[in-house]
């Protein structure tokens, strides 16, 4: 079935670039998405990207899709300490109406 | 932009109650919402999706008689969680998908936290 791997845990320092590495396995996804999760709290939409699509690019975030590989990552430049939250990857199919596929979220800590 | 809620945002319960947690698209139609859930440092998980007018349809492993999921109009989608257990405590999303033009991701709710005595 549909599977998404990421890295669990990443430490960066305030002001550095981080990057949050995500797998996936279906062809067939359309639509490649990050959420940020903080503390107690729901699911933020941070960015989202189409699979006809290599990069986007938003303020400070960046997405790189390689689909040969089926490999996204997302790009956090001059990370802040509000950056400290955990990072969903997730993928939704071609059909209309398909639930996403979540990652198990990468924990991403910041330190001043 | 689109608004999702959820009703209530904490519930305690004592075992064997049940409890109803409500998801609302404030600001657009969702013919089609799904039920997340939550363990503690785990990924979400899908338990259900719930189309407006017709059945819910469950994952593999969901109990469909413990699970109840209503969605009776295009804003409101409801999950009773029956005859509730301790293993039941967790954290419960909805995501809804705007019907029509621009319908291409979900918005989520800000989530339920049920704890379960």
């Amino acid at each position: 079935g549909e599977d998404v791997e990421q890295s669990l845990f990443l430490s960066v320092r305030e002001g550095d670039s981080s990057v949050i590495n995500c797998t996936y396995t279906d062809s067939s996804s359309t639509y490649l998405y990050w959420y940020k999760q903080e503390p107690g709290a729901g699911l933020q939409l941070l960015t989202y990207i189409f699979s006809n699509m290599d990069m986007k690019q938003d303020q400070r975030l960046t997405v790189l899709l390689n689909k040969k590989d089926k490999h996204l990552s997302l790009r956090i430049a001059d990370t802040q300490t509000g950056d400290s939250a955990i990072y969903f990857c997730a993928e939704r199919g071609y059909q209309a109406g398909t639930a996403l596929i979540f990652g198990k979220g990468t924990t991403l800590s910041v330190s001043s | 932009g689109a608004v999702v809620s959820q009703h209530p945002s904490r519930v305690i319960c004592k075992s064997g109650t049940s409890v109803k947690i409500e998801c609302r698209s404030l600001d657009f139609q969702a013919t089609t919402m799904f039920w997340y859930r939550q363990f503690p440092k785990q990924s979400l998980m899908l338990m259900a999706t719930s189309n407006e007018g017709s059945k819910a349809t469950y994952e593999q492993g969901v109990e469909k008689d413990k699970f109840l999921i209503n969605h009776a109009s295009l804003t409101l989608s409801t999950l009773t969680v029956t005859s509730a257990h301790p293993e039941d405590s967790s954290f419960y999303i909805c995501s809804a998908r705007p019907t029509g033009v621009g319908g291409d991701t979900q918005y989520f709710g800000p989530g339920t936290r049920l704890t379960v005595l």
